[in-house]
């Protein structure tokens, strides 16, 4: 799987838009971007996956550019709740394979 | 999405005793289930792959012997502890696909371990 790269931590207001950049320059064709999040003292919670079009569910939306060598989370309306580690993983979508965690971005949600 | 629980959620354990964590997926059955484990501070990983029937596979430096691994029906896959030690203490995460098996992977709430 392609390795992705991610600031280690963001701050963002409570009520504003959380941008999170995802650089991953080596993806190949047929892998996915797919956004988890972990808060304090609990398992990751899925958020979101896309192969090339930008993807929007009621958590988030995914923005994959062009070249597919970035992608952005973006939270519309931070809360405090959405304070966490956000983990952008790359992978080839295939039967029963494990997904591989890098170090991720710590968000904190301002007041 | 799929829902996956563990049990205990937290437990503290005398060194050389054994512990026993639990993992069920309760809407789908899951042929293949993961244990990650996570120190403070640091990023989640992949100790074993554990196959309904059959042997677990574990990742390298991971003991087969004291992470003993079951996983006897399609919806539950235990690891047990053997011989615990306070550098076992840590925050242990199993996880399995939904039904499909590929698309999404879910995670359960974790099992902390503390070993006195």
């Amino acid at each position: 799987d392609a390795k992705t790269t991610q600031p280690p931590s963001m701050d963002c207001a409570e009520g504003r838009a959380a941008n999170l950049p995802c650089n991953h320059s080596t993806i190949s064709g047929n892998e996915y971007v797919y956004w988890y999040r972990q808060i304090h003292s609990q398992g990751p919670q899925y958020i979101i996956h896309g192969l090339k079009n930008n993807e929007t569910n009621e958590m988030a939306s995914l923005i994959i550019t062009e070249d597919r060598k970035s992608s952005t989370l973006i939270l519309p309306h931070a809360t405090l709740r959405d304070t966490a580690v956000y983990y952008c993983i790359v992978r080839v979508v295939v039967r029963n394979t494990p997904l591989v965690f890098g170090k991720g971005t710590r968000l904190s949600v301002i007041a | 999405g799929a829902v996956v629980s563990q049990h205990p959620s937290w437990v503290i354990c005398k060194s050389g005793t054994s512990v026993k964590i639990e993992c069920r997926s309760l809407d789908f059955q899951a042929t293949t289930m993961f244990w990650y484990r996570q120190f403070p501070k640091q990023s989640l990983m992949l100790m074993a792959t554990s196959n309904e029937g059959s042997k677990a596979t574990y990742e390298q430096g991971v003991e087969k012997d004291k992470f003993l691994i079951n996983h006897a029906s399609l919806t539950l896959s235990t690891l047990t502890v053997t011989s615990a030690h306070p550098e076992d203490s840590s925050f242990y995460i199993c996880s399995a696909y939904d039904r499909r098996g590929q698309e999404t992977q879910y995670f359960g709430p974790g099992t902390r371990l503390l070993v006195l």
